[in-house]
Formats: C-alpha cells, structure tokens, sequence
C-alpha cells in the first residue's frame, strides 16, 4: 500500500531555512508527480507545490514562489521541499502527497501523516 | 488566478438527511475538480475527482455533478462518520488551489 513518511519540521527562526523529507513506499515512485499542500492551525488546506515525476516541470503557490523549492531523488524514493526566508505564516503542517496517475495536472489521491513547521522567535 | 468558493461553509444536518454542498469556480475550469473529506485530525483522504468520478474505496452514498464553474458534492444519506470538513480543490492549472471548506456536523 502507499505509504509516505514527512520529516524534518520543527521550530525555526523568521528568515531561516529547513528542508522536509518525504519517503515514499509501495509505488513506482519514479512514475508520479508529487504534491506539497499545507494547513496552518485551524486552517484550510493550501496547495504548495508540484513536481511532475521526472523533475520536468514544477509550479509554486504565489505565497512561496521564490521562497521555496520542490526536488526529489527517485533513486532515493525521496522527495524534498527547501523552504528558505520563512515566515510566521508559514507556519503549518506540511503534507506530501502522490498525484493521481495521468497528466501533469492531476491532484493529490494519497497523502502523507504530515510535519509541523513553526517559524517562531 | 481563479478562485474557488464553497457553500455553506458550515452545516448541521440529521443522520439519514440528503446534504449538498455547493463549489464555485471564478472562471470556467471545465471537469478539473476534486472533492476532499478530511475528518478531525485526520489527513485529507480523496473522494472524487473529475468532478463525478468516485475515487476508488469511497462509499456509494457520495457523489458529485458540475462541470464549468459549478460543482456540488452530495451525500444521500448523511452517516456519523461523515462529520468532516469537505474540501474542494481545481486543477485545470499549475495552481491547485482549495476552496475555503465545508464542516458537516449531526443535529
């Protein structure tokens, strides 16, 4: 079954960096785009980030375009978000989650536990 | 950019009640929606996607119609574990942008 596992979040500064982790299992990880969506306390979900499967194509949020960068390493099973001069506002669960097979433009079917990033002095 | 709206944004319905919940897209983005239930602490888990297509595992009871800019999702017979906050998300686009949500809750 899909199995995704987020790591790395935790407290930071305002205008420092953090980079999470996504492990992914029990699919052809190489095969599929990925998501990051993220939900700020009580919030709604926000869409972050998308990457198609061969690292071709990737498109941000307005609110993190120039902020933050999708990656992955399908050697690994792995993929990255490197958030950089993060905010207050960036403060949230940060989900990963496996697009939906087909075309670049397809949502999120499954998703990860979650991260918690706290951009916090 | 489009922007998507959902209504009501909340609701109170009894077990058994026909719930509707309407989404609305600022410009047309034909049948590229998705309908998401995300229950309390819970990760978001996919309902539908093309807007009427049932992702696979998701009870009967749940459907959804529209094309264009409007879109509902309906649950014909209200259950309790349906109380949940229903999300719906476009993506005709490289902007996946959610609607605002929906909480169900039982009378």
């Amino acid at each position: 079954q899909v199995q995704l596992v987020e790591s790395g979040g935790g407290v930071v500064q305002p205008g420092r960096s953090l980079r999470l982790s996504c492990g992914a299992s029990g699919f052809s990880f190489s095969s599929y785009g990925m998501h990051w969506v993220r939900q700020a306390p009580g919030k709604g979900l926000e869409w972050v980030a998308v990457i198609s499967h061969d690292e071709s194509m990737e498109d941000y949020a307005d609110s993190v375009k120039g902020r933050f960068t999708i990656s992955r390493d399908n050697s690994k099973n792995t993929l990255y978000l490197q958030m950089d001069s993060l905010r207050a506002e960036d403060t949230a669960v940060y989900y990963c989650a496996k697009k939906l097979p087909g075309s670049y433009y397809e949502p999120p079917d499954y998703w990860g536990q979650g991260t918690l990033v706290t951009v916090s002095s | 950019d489009i922007q998507m709206t959902q209504s009501p944004s909340s609701l109170s319905a009894f077990v058994g009640d026909r719930v509707t919940i309407t989404c609305r897209a600022s410009q047309g983005i034909s049948n590229n929606l998705a309908w998401y239930q995300q229950k309390p602490g819970k990760v978001p888990k996919l309902l539908i996607y093309a807007a009427s297509t049932l992702q696979s595992g998701v009870p009967s009871r749940f459907s959804g119609s529209g094309s264009g800019t409007d879109f509902t999702l309906t649950i014909s017979s209200l259950q309790p574990e349906d109380v949940a906050t229903y999300y719906c998300q476009k993506y005709n686009s490289a902007l996946f942008t959610f609607g605002p949500g929906t909480k169900v809750d039982i009378k």
